[in-house]
């Protein structure tokens, strides 16, 4: 089992509201990884970050934003959630370095009602 | 995709037998890597082959990467029920933050 815990794993809330998914692992990896999984299973890098203080955004773009103040820990933030925010959204990290596996958690589920 | 595609999209197949599934990507990479999801949980890691190789053995696993069509594809030998699950290729980047990528996964039913 992977060290890497992802909070909450279900939530459904209402538009307008703030959230943050909260990420967190405990093998002192260096890169941590934000993905939105579509429901036809096509996963999107949405923020990557290479270590404390170090945050990039990825391919997709998206609303969510992200900090990375500790290096055990990347939570994502929505500070107004839309109905089109509904998804799954998972957190990897990995060893800084070329060849490298990444580790994943169990996703959050959001629904935005 | 954008990135990158796999195919077939959905695979189904009896115990026993082959699955291969092909993944195709559009950058440069450091390596390209395999990963398995079941069904609402996280991606597991199966196999990662660097750029530099062009085959790769993991149990009943087989990996290729042909890097001048920028293409890979998984087979997965005497396939079993508890191989249901869906299948993701990652491809890690060579730019300066070595990204990972992944294609849009397939999904893959073994029936007893």
């Amino acid at each position: 089992e992977a060290d890497i815990y992802q909070t909450p794993r279900y939530l459904v809330i209402g538009t307008g509201k703030k959230i943050t998914l909260e990420c967190s692992q405990t093998m002192g990896h260096d890169k941590m990884y934000w993905y939105q999984q579509d429901p036809g299973m096509e996963l999107h890098l949405i923020h990557y970050s290479y270590g404390v203080n170090s945050t990039e955004k990825g391919d997709l773009s998206s609303e969510s934003t992200v900090s990375r103040i500790r290096t055990e820990h990347f939570p994502l933030t929505l500070e107004s959630a839309r109905p089109s925010h509904t998804s799954q959204y998972l957190c990897a990290s990995s060893e800084l370095g070329r060849n490298t596996e990444a580790f994943f958690g169990q996703g959050t589920r959001l629904t935005v009602v | 995709s954008q990135q990158g595609e796999e195919d077939p999209q959905a695979l189904s197949i009896q115990e026993g037998e082959n699955a291969t599934m092909n993944c195709s990507y559009k950058t440069s990479i450091n390596n390209l890597q395999w990963y398995r999801q079941n069904s609402g949980r996280g991606l597991v890691h199966l196999i990662l082959i660097r750029s530099n190789e062009r085959e790769k053995h993991s149990g009943r696993l087989r990996v290729t990467l042909d890097t001048s069509k920028k293409s890979s594809s998984l087979l997965i030998t005497a396939s079993r029920a508890a191989d249901t699950a869906s299948y993701f290729c990652g491809w890690a980047t060579t730019d300066s933050w070595g990204k990972l990528q992944f294609g849009a996964g397939t999904q893959v039913v073994v029936t007893p």
